[in-house]
């Protein structure tokens, strides 16, 4: 299993550009998640999803879109790229929950750094 | 509203002394997980211990051991006999939505010297 992967490793982008970002799991998790980190700021919840074909917003979705069309896939979308989206991008993934029982851990790709000038 | 504080931002130790992280959450719900993971310097992050909201029994894997006290709200985190590799960045976290969100603190940075 390759668990969790993130595509590109690197990226710099120049103001107003536009990229997406992929993330791919091989263990059949239903749930997703976009976060990006900073420094001494933690990991922030960006968007995440709960299964094929549905998305929400975390802490931080301003300037940022999401797509899950396959189950496997998370797609993370930057339209007009800023400054301020300078970070690194870790996507996660773990198992559904049943409600009112256990959680699971998520699982994490080893991330995108990102540099917008 | 949920939160996580680590209030210990930095903390550098000489390879074998004991170090305790310190974790305290904010949360109103009654059922809840906290987590612990580990970021080393070649970034990824590290999944090291799941404790649900009902269980506070303290756990040692290891060197590892978590103290885990709803009375003050803590998942303190203490390597014991530290090494080098346990260099890293330690982000404490909680978990209480139905879609597992994970609300992180601010991580703390672990320097273990030789």
């Amino acid at each position: 299993n390759a668990g969790v992967t993130q595509t590109p490793k690197f990226r710099v982008l120049k103001t107003g550009q536009s990229m997406t970002l992929l993330c791919a799991q091989d263990m059949n998790h239903e749930y997703m998640y976009w976060y990006r980190q900073d420094p001494g700021m933690g990991l922030r919840l960006i968007h995440y999803s709960v299964g094929e074909g549905t998305t929400a917003k975390g802490e931080v979705p301003d300037g940022y879109n999401v797509s899950r069309l396959k189950k496997q896939n998370f797609l993370l979308g930057l339209e007009s790229a800023a400054p301020s989206q300078t970070s690194v991008y870790f996507c996660a993934s773990s198992y559904w929950r049943t409600a009112g029982t256990r959680t699971y851990e998520q699982y994490f790709g080893p991330g995108t750094r990102l540099t917008v000038t | 509203a949920q939160k996580v504080t680590q209030a210990q931002t930095e903390i550098s130790v000489v390879e074998k002394e004991d170090v305790t992280l310190d974790c305290v959450y904010e949360t109103r719900d009654t059922t809840y997980y906290l987590f612990w993971y580990k970021q080393p310097p070649s970034g990824e992050l590290v999944f090291l211990i799941r404790r649900n909201s009902f269980d506070e029994q303290n756990e040692i894997s290891g060197r590892y051991s978590w103290n885990f006290q709803k009375s003050t709200s803590s998942f303190n985190f203490t390597i014991t006999a530290s090494q080098v590799v346990d260099s890293a960045v330690y982000f404490c976290a909680l978990d209480t939505g139905a879609n597992s969100k994970l609300t992180f603190g601010k991580g703390i940075t672990l320097s273990v010297r030789p």
